[in-house]
């Protein structure tokens, strides 16, 4: 089955840029998504396939996918934007999730 | 705009089967375009996919195929989840969530926690 691999913990100076990052074989020929998590709050949706952002989601928030990472790049860091990063891929029909990564911001 | 609500008991024993439902109300489960999945995370662990539900069938994760079971009910607009001989390891906040816009989980249900114990 197909795995992707995120690193447990990211931290980031308040205003600077955090970069998040999703390994997996080939991870370039799919389509990455990236939810947030906060403690007790349901995921949300902050960019769909590779580079799109959903509705309401800041452009100082972006996606890349190429070769065997895919990245959320997080600009302008702020107090808000501490939460779990997942990302997620389809194949065969089945969903995987990466083990999720924590930005601290600090 | 899509609004999902998850319920069931907040409690389940060793064994026993689980069933959770999610309420969507908003639009059709039967929208050909959506499709409607459960996810759950433990304490201290991460989303974990459980199964997907499209207008043609289901799908499910590997690791839980043998014990799990999605289904619809158009009647009353909802997505069901039905988890057989759970254990102390099943124990999670479940999501349901749906994909509308965006080809994946765009909508979020609030989750509902789920303990099993005796």
């Amino acid at each position: 089955s197909y795995e992707v691999t995120q690193a447990l913990s990211v931290s980031v100076a308040l205003g600077q840029t955090a970069r998040i990052t999703c390994g997996g074989n080939n991870i370039g020929s799919k389509n990455v998504h990236w939810y947030q998590k906060r403690p007790g709050q349901a995921p949300v949706l902050v960019i769909y396939r590779d580079t799109k952002r959903p509705s309401g989601i800041p452009e100082r928030i972006s996606g890349s996918n190429s070769g065997n990472t895919a990245a959320l790049t997080i600009s302008r860091a702020q107090g808000g934007d501490e939460a779990d990063y997942y990302c997620q891929v389809s194949d065969s029909n089945t969903v995987v999730f990466g083990g999720g990564t924590k930005l601290t911001v600090l | 705009q899509l609004h999902l609500q998850e319920s069931g008991p907040g409690l389940a024993k060793p064994s026993e089967t689980l069933s959770l439902t999610c309420t969507v109300s908003g639009d059709s489960v039967r929208n050909i375009g959506y499709y409607w999945g459960w996810i759950r995370q433990s304490p201290g662990k991460g989303l974990e996919w459980i199964g997907n539900i499209y207008y043609s069938g289901a799908t499910y994760n590997p690791s839980l195929e043998s014990r799990v079971t999605i289904s619809e009910d158009t009647s009353k607009n909802q997505i069901s989840l039905k988890l057989i001989s759970v254990t102390a390891a099943d124990s999670a906040t479940y999501y349901c969530a749906g994909s509308t816009v965006t080809t994946t989980f765009d909508q979020w249900g609030q989750g509902t926690l789920v303990t099993v114990s005796s």
